[in-house]
């Protein structure tokens, strides 16, 4: 069983689509890390975050600390946003982190 | 605007060789990390540092490899002896942590893609 599980594997949408990508994990964290990782390879981090809610732009990250959860949002999608969405965990005891298997996001123009 | 410099971005060596990856993390960062990604195990922590020393390397075979920072502006991945498994594209990535430990953002370098043969 992984630590980490994301939710779905695989998304396609159509160019405008509000998006959700969820995380959901059963240690506890003392942060959790959303990874953008680009069909060239190239990775990006998103948020960290340990409480609450974060915004970037289009991006939205929130975390359910007592429910063991997180989403990723991207609001009015966009082509440039296919890659593949990963989360991470810190452990709250040590300094381990565990990795989901990512969500791979299309959007269609 | 500042990156984080991985070199060399790809290597090919036979098995048994000796390979050192470097990283150059941003100026004023004192946690550096490691991570490996094959398409079989997805993407894995190997070792980080902060203010260069090890924080955590569990992650990291220590038969066969070994992670370094010299100094604050170089980190270095070892692995001797290479074996075909090893085959991956290894990232570093950097970032700053504060004192309480709560950790910004990292920046990642654009990894090295290494093929054991």
């Amino acid at each position: 069983k992984n630590e980490v599980e994301q939710s779905p594997q695989n998304l396609t949408a159509q160019e405008g689509e509000f998006i959700t990508i969820n995380c959901s994990y059963s240690v506890g964290i003392s942060a959790l890390h959303w990874l953008q990782q680009h069909p060239g390879g190239g990775i990006v981090s998103l948020f960290m975050l340990s409480s609450g809610k974060k915004k970037h732009g289009r991006l939205i990250a929130t975390i359910n600390i007592q429910e063991k959860h997180s989403s990723l949002h991207i609001t009015a999608s966009h082509p440039r946003d296919s890659a593949v969405y990963i989360c991470a965990v810190r452990l709250e005891t040590g300094n381990q982190f565990y990795f989901g298997t990512g969500t791979s996001l299309t959007v269609i123009p | 605007d500042a990156r984080v410099t991985q070199t060399p971005r790809h290597k090919v060596t036979e098995m048994g060789q000796e390979v050192t990856m470097r990283c150059q993390p941003i100026l004023g960062h004192n946690t550096v990390f490691w991570y490996r990604q094959t398409m079989m195990q997805g993407l894995e922590l190997l070792a980080y540092f902060r203010n260069r020393a090890p924080l955590d390397d569990s992650g990291m075979p220590k038969d066969r490899f070994s992670a370094e920072m010299p100094d604050a502006t170089l980190a270095t991945l070892k692995i001797q002896p290479s074996e075909p498994r090893d085959s991956a594209v290894y990232f570093c990535a950097s970032g700053y942590a504060t004192h309480r430990g709560s950790l910004e953002p990292q920046h990642f370098g654009d990894g090295t893609r290494l093929s054991i043969l």
